[in-house]
């Protein structure tokens, strides 16, 4: 059974930053591309990053390009996303996604979904 | 790459429920659908315009043409009162549209 567990949300002041995990289980985790989407209160989802499984290929929305990074470790089935310089404008449920298609990333549906973690960045 | 949904959708109980996405020339792409409830993730429903997702009701399909792909709820149940999301691939990222929520009278 596919399993995403997210982890490492909370409340940071504006300028903070934060580290989020995605602990992913009941697959071959280093075959299949990771994302991050991301839903504010009362809006609709956002991509935010993806990943490659192996890492080689990373993409991001423009809202957050050069604030987040995305990261893997295939050794222990975990994605990451650094948060740097948060704004209000992040707040939201961060969630994590599994790319549907081993190796392929461009066209593929998001199969599985992690509950989600919260972030909310206010003073 | 813009997704136009309308911003809601209402349907009696037991009959058919279209959800439109709008998109140029989005026939040529592969687009995917989502179930959206509150406190819950997001729910795969139909992949690569036409598929159902594992465990998804019959009543669920899609459809993809020129402008605009259509999510089709047949005989709608209670339990389909949700958020409907359509997303597509574009140029090394993924879009969502802006959503569509469906409520059952």
């Amino acid at each position: 059974e596919v399993q995403l567990v997210e982890s490492g949300g909370g409340l940071v002041q504006p300028g903070g930053s934060l580290r989020l995990s995605c602990a992913a289980s009941g697959f071959t985790f280093s075959t299949h591309g990771m994302t991050w989407v991301r839903q504010a209160p009362g809006k609709g989802l956002e991509f935010v990053s993806g990943m490659s499984g192996g890492g080689a290929m990373t993409t991001y929305a423009d809202s957050v390009q050069g604030r987040f990074t995305i990261s893997r470790d295939n050794s222990n089935n975990t994605l990451f996303l650094q948060m740097n310089s948060l704004r209000v404008e992040d707040t939201a449920v961060y969630y994590c996604a599994k790319v549907a298609t081993p190796i392929a990333m461009a066209g593929t549906a998001f199969d599985y979904w992690g509950p989600g973690t919260l972030v909310t960045v206010s003073s | 790459y813009e997704l136009t949904q309308p911003f809601s959708v209402s349907v009696a109980l037991g009959q058919t429920a279209r959800i439109t996405c709008g998109g140029n020339d989005i026939g040529n792409r592969n687009v995917h659908w989502y179930q959206k409830k509150p406190g819950q993730a997001p729910l795969l429903v139909i992949y690569r315009d036409v598929n159902r997702f594992s465990g998804i009701s019959e009543r669920f399909s899609g459809s993809n043409s020129e402008n605009t792909a259509t999510l089709t709820i047949n005989r709608v149940e209670a339990g389909d009162e949700a958020d409907y999301f359509c997303q597509v691939w574009d140029i090394n990222t993924w879009v969502f549209g802006g959503g569509t929520q469906l409520t059952v009278l």
